[in-house]
């Protein structure tokens, strides 16, 4: 079953806007990452936020994770074409590398030129 | 590196045929992880391993469904008989235990027919 919950589904912007997504998760995790996935691609890891953490920042994006509320955001900032994709949130119970991870339904972004 | 391959890339085959999708993880990591993405369900873990030994296979949707490490380098994903319902994309991910980010291949987009 799919435990986070990411909106908006689409979110179309244009090219230099910042793009919000929220992903909202039902269990307690370990850490919370983002991934993005190119059309016809595979899911590429973009940043993790462990769950003492309450903000994280790298290059232009910037993740928050408020655990009372079981949530999370993810802000790109000055966005490119090039960030034209799909974005997931994923959860980790335990944390460690042996920890297969739950995933959202995603939000895609598309980013007008 | 080559990253995580998977083959095939594309697989096209008939309800109640054998379907066996293959996947080599980065050299050097030891978590190995199958996932399925549909629309209707997104992305879902389906097993992982760990140092060649599956750890957790509750996401494996029936017993159509079975997987094996043999060894640190090679891992299949076996459907018999294939249903339609298992259309799908497949995708293999990697990583180290010490390490929580996955790593994932371009996926197996099967079509039963």
């Amino acid at each position: 079953s799919q435990q986070g919950e990411e909106d908006p589904q689409a979110l179309s912007i244009q090219e230099g806007e910042n793009a919000t997504m929220n992903c909202s998760y039902k269990t307690s995790i370990n850490n919370l990452q983002w991934y993005r996935q190119n059309s016809g691609r595979g899911l590429v890891h973009l940043i993790l936020i462990r769950s003492n953490e309450r903000e994280k920042h790298s290059g232009r994006l910037r993740v928050t994770l408020d655990t009372s509320k079981k949530s999370s955001s993810l802000l790109i900032t000055a966005s490119r074409a090039a960030d034209t994709a799909s974005y997931f949130c994923a959860t980790a119970r335990w944390g460690g590398g042996a920890d297969g991870l739950t995933f959202g339904k995603g939000t895609h972004l598309i980013i007008q030129p | 590196d080559a990253g995580v391959i998977q083959s095939p890339r594309h697989e096209v085959t008939e309800m109640g045929q054998e379907v066996t999708l293959r996947c080599k993880p980065i050299s050097g990591h030891n978590s190995l992880f199958w996932y399925r993405q549909t629309m209707m369900r997104g992305l879902e873990l389906l097993i992982y391993f760990n140092n060649n030994v599956p750890i957790d296979d509750s996401g494996m949707p029936e017993d159509r469904f079975s997987a094996k490490m043999p060894n640190a380098s090679f891992s299949t994903l076996k459907i018999q008989p294939s249903e339609p319902r298992d259309s799908a994309v497949y995708f293999c991910a990697s990583n180290m235990d010490s390490d929580n980010e996955q790593f994932f291949g371009p996926g197996t987009r099967l079509t039963v027919l």
